[in-house]
C-alpha cells in the first residue's frame, strides 16, 4: 500500500486548547478519512473527504483536503478530556482500492 | 453504540483449540472486512468479502479462515494459533468494495480481543 505520513505521533495539551494533526503521501488521494479510536474500541469515523479542497466540520472537528490531493489535516478546537484516544487518518489512491493508515496520533487532554 | 457488532469481546485459547469470532452488521453493506491490529499500530487488512465472495486475501496464514455466510455476517475460524497472533480483530463494513474511497467509508466494530497462551 502506499505510504502514509502523520504527525505529530503524540500530542499532549491541556484542556481548551485547540489541535491539529496531518498526513501526508506520496501520491494522489482520492478519499481522506478520519478516525478516532479509544482503548478497547474499535476506530469510529470522524470525517469523510472526498473532494480536492473540501473542507467539512463535525461539531468541533474540521477536516480538509487538500488541494494537491496529497494531504490532510484534522483540526480540534477548544479541546475536552474525552477527546483523548488515537487518531488515525486514511485514504485510497487512485492506483488501488486498498485503504492506507495513517501510523496514528495519540492525544492527551489534561484538565 | 457501532451498527457492526462483533462478538465475542475479549477470547482466550490454547493453541491447540479451534474457536470462531463472529460479526454481524444490518446497514445492508455489501463489502465487508477482517483487520487485526497489535497495541498502538493501524490496523492492517486481513480479508475483504465483496457480495459474500472472497475479493482479496492478504496473504494471511491458513490458520484464520474466514466465511461469510449471508450479507449480513462474518465469521473467523480460528485454529492452531501462535501466541504472535494475539491482537484486536476487528470486522468492518462498506457500502461497496472500495475500502473506504468512492463514498463508501468504512464502519468497524468495536473488536475482540484475542489472547493466545
Amino acid at each position: 500500500g502506499q505510504q502514509l505520513n502523520q504527525s505529530p505521533q503524540s500530542m499532549f495539551i491541556q484542556e481548551g486548547e485547540d489541535v491539529s494533526m496531518n498526513c501526508t503521501s506520496s501520491s494522489i488521494f482520492n478519499t481522506w478519512l478520519w478516525y478516532k479510536q479509544d482503548p478497547g474500541e474499535g476506530p469510529v469515523l470522524l470525517i469523510a473527504l472526498y473532494k480536492a479542497g473540501e473542507l467539512t466540520s463535525n461539531g468541533r472537528l474540521t477536516a480538509q483536503f487538500g488541494i494537491t490531493r496529497k494531504d490532510s489535516f484534522l483540526n480540534i478546537s477548544a479541546s475536552i478530556p474525552s477527546d483523548v484516544g488515537i487518531y488515525f487518518c486514511a485514504g485510497n489512491s487512485n492506483s488501488g482500492y486498498a485503504l492506507n493508515f495513517g501510523k496514528g496520533t495519540s492525544l492527551l487532554v489534561t484538565p | 453504540d457501532t451498527e457492526v457488532t462483533q462478538t465475542p469481546k475479549h477470547l482466550v485459547m490454547g493453541m491447540t483449540n479451534k474457536k470462531s469470532l463472529k460479526c454481524e452488521q444490518h446497514m445492508g453493506h455489501r463489502a465487508m472486512y477482517w483487520y487485526k491490529q497489535k497495541a498502538k499500530k493501524p490496523p492492517e487488512l486481513m480479508f475483504v468479502y465483496s457480495y459474500e465472495k472472497l475479493s482479496i486475501n492478504e496473504s494471511v496464514p491458513s490458520r484464520f479462515s474466514p466465511e461469510c455466510p449471508n450479507s449480513s455476517l462474518l465469521n473467523l475460524h480460528l485454529h492452531a494459533l501462535q501466541p504472535e497472533d494475539s491482537a484486536l480483530y476487528l470486522c468492518a463494513s462498506s457500502q461497496s468494495s472500495g475500502q473506504g474511497g468512492f463514498g463508501s467509508p468504512l464502519h468497524f466494530g468495536n473488536g475482540t480481543r484475542l489472547t493466545v497462551t
